[in-house]
């Protein structure tokens, strides 16, 4: 039930196209989605997030849909550019009083060719 | 203003030794959280720590520990290393505990030989 699953694992898109990455989950209790965005080298980064009271977010070429009632929520960068191509991880978290602690989607791969 | 800071950035060592990890926050930064990062199993919350008090753990044996001082420095420390241990260890920060939003490091890419 902590689970967030992601896919595809891996997604080629065209420069100029649509990447399109999915998460799933089980906890309902879960109550923030971050995207974070990882280069070769580098620590993972916050790119976007939403809260379950709203069904879409945009940030520049970035967008968060989210489904609270199938419990899915995706990423999807428009006009995709090379400089797009790293690892993408979607998370769930929950305002628990035991603390914080970002569960982990098990990543996207992204290249983008020109 | 300075980002989280992770020392060394990387580190080799043997089956059966121990390792200790630093990782200093973003100024004013008071929760360190620590993530495990493997190709296998991808990014698993190890601990958090607030107010120098451990506020939430991960499911990792005991011989992964960590410690928080009093100016939010914080410390991981694993114990008689495995080679399934060889990963990044990512330690990200936030201006307390339950802020949702973590700012990461670059991580200590420890190889166990």
């Amino acid at each position: 039930q902590q689970q967030v699953k992601q896919s595809p694992q891996s997604l080629i898109v065209q420069k100029g196209g649509i990447s399109i990455i999915n998460c799933a989950y089980e906890n309902t209790a879960f109550d923030y989605f971050p995207w974070y965005q990882q280069f070769p080298g580098k620590g993972p980064a916050l790119l976007i997030a939403i809260r379950p009271d709203v069904s879409e977010k945009k940030e520049g070429r970035f967008t968060i849909s989210f489904n609270k009632s199938a419990k899915q929520f995706s990423l999807h960068i428009m006009d995709s550019q090379p400089g797009d191509s790293a690892t993408y991880f979607c998370a769930a978290s929950m305002d628990a009083q035991a603390g914080t602690a970002l569960i982990f989607g098990k990543g996207t791969t992204l290249s983008v060719s020109s | 203003k300075a980002g989280v800071t992770q020392t060394p950035r990387y580190l080799i060592k043997t089956r059966g030794q121990q390792v200790t990890l630093s990782c200093s926050p973003i100024s004013g930064h008071r929760s360190v959280s620590w993530y495990q990062q493997t190709p296998g199993q991808g990014l698993q919350f190890l601990f958090e720590y607030f107010s120098e008090t451990q506020r939430n753990k991960g499911n990792f044996p005991g011989r992964f520990s960590g410690r928080q001082f009093s100016n939010s420095r914080s410390e991981m420390n694993v114990s008689t290393l495995e080679l399934g241990d060889s990963a990044l260890y990512l330690c990200a920060s936030s201006p307390r505990t339950g802020w949702y939003e973590q700012f990461f490091g670059p991580g200590t890419r420890l190889t166990v030989l």
